[in-house]
């Protein structure tokens, strides 16, 4: 059961517009939406998070934008650079009881920014 | 530095084969997670544990084993019951109630010869 719907599958971006991904969950109980970086043959990292009750966070070039009501949210990237090129995973958090807070990941997008 | 270390990079495994990948961490977390990747299907959790000696199945548990006998490590061993084990091995640690900030190693690409 696919509980993180994520699209596109792959994105080509010009140098210096925006990037913009998107993500759908249908989970009411995740409390906290992580996005991931991933550079090929590397593990992911952590590139920003949001919880539920906020509607945007900014960090530097990258912003979530989330809307509760329709339980999505989705990742700009702005004056998206050459480096930016790579898979973005957003994924979910299950509510923190302890055993059960595990992170539901989306298949992937694999970001291109062409010069 | 503080991280996680995984190991092999590449792995072959033979028909019938059992094979273990490692995972060490020196970030001292008391949760460590497996992830496997493949090409479109996103990161699936295999096994979790959030303290030495007890871990729990995740979303595709079967063909896979576990252990956890110290806090820095979590080795996972890939059975011969596992009939499609070429995957992209990921593991990562996190503190507890912090699981939305997962610390992943490089990962260790597992092929079938």
């Amino acid at each position: 059961q696919q509980q993180v719907k994520q699209s596109p599958q792959s994105l080509i971006v010009q140098k210096g517009g925006i990037s913009i991904i998107n993500c759908a969950y249908e989970n009411t109980a995740f409390d906290y939406f992580p996005w991931y970086q991933q550079f090929p043959g590397k593990g992911p990292a952590l590139l920003i998070a949001i919880r539920p009750d906020v509607s945007e966070k900014k960090e530097g070039r990258f912003t979530i934008s989330f809307n509760k009501s329709a339980k999505q949210f989705s990742l700009h990237i702005m004056d998206s650079q050459p480096g930016d090129s790579a898979t973005y995973f957003c994924a979910a958090r299950g509510e923190a009881n302890f055993g059960n807070e595990k992170l539901t990941f989306g298949t992937g997008t694999r970001l291109t920014i062409i010069p | 530095d503080g991280g996680i270390t995984q190991s092999p990079k590449y792995l072959f495994r033979k028909e019938g084969q059992n094979v273990t990948l490692s995972c060490e961490q020196n970030l001292n977390h008391d949760a460590m997670y497996w992830y496997r990747q493949d090409p479109g299907q996103g990161l699936r959790l295999i096994y979790y544990s959030q303290i030495v000696n007890d871990f729990q199945k995740g979303d595709i548990a079967e063909g896979y084993s576990v252990s956890r006998e110290k806090k820095e490590s979590f080795p996972l061993t890939v059975t011969s019951a596992q009939k499609n084990p070429t995957a992209f091995y990921l593991c990562a640690s996190s503190i507890i109630g912090r699981s939305e900030k997962l610390f992943f190693g490089s990962g260790t690409q597992l092929s079938v010869l």
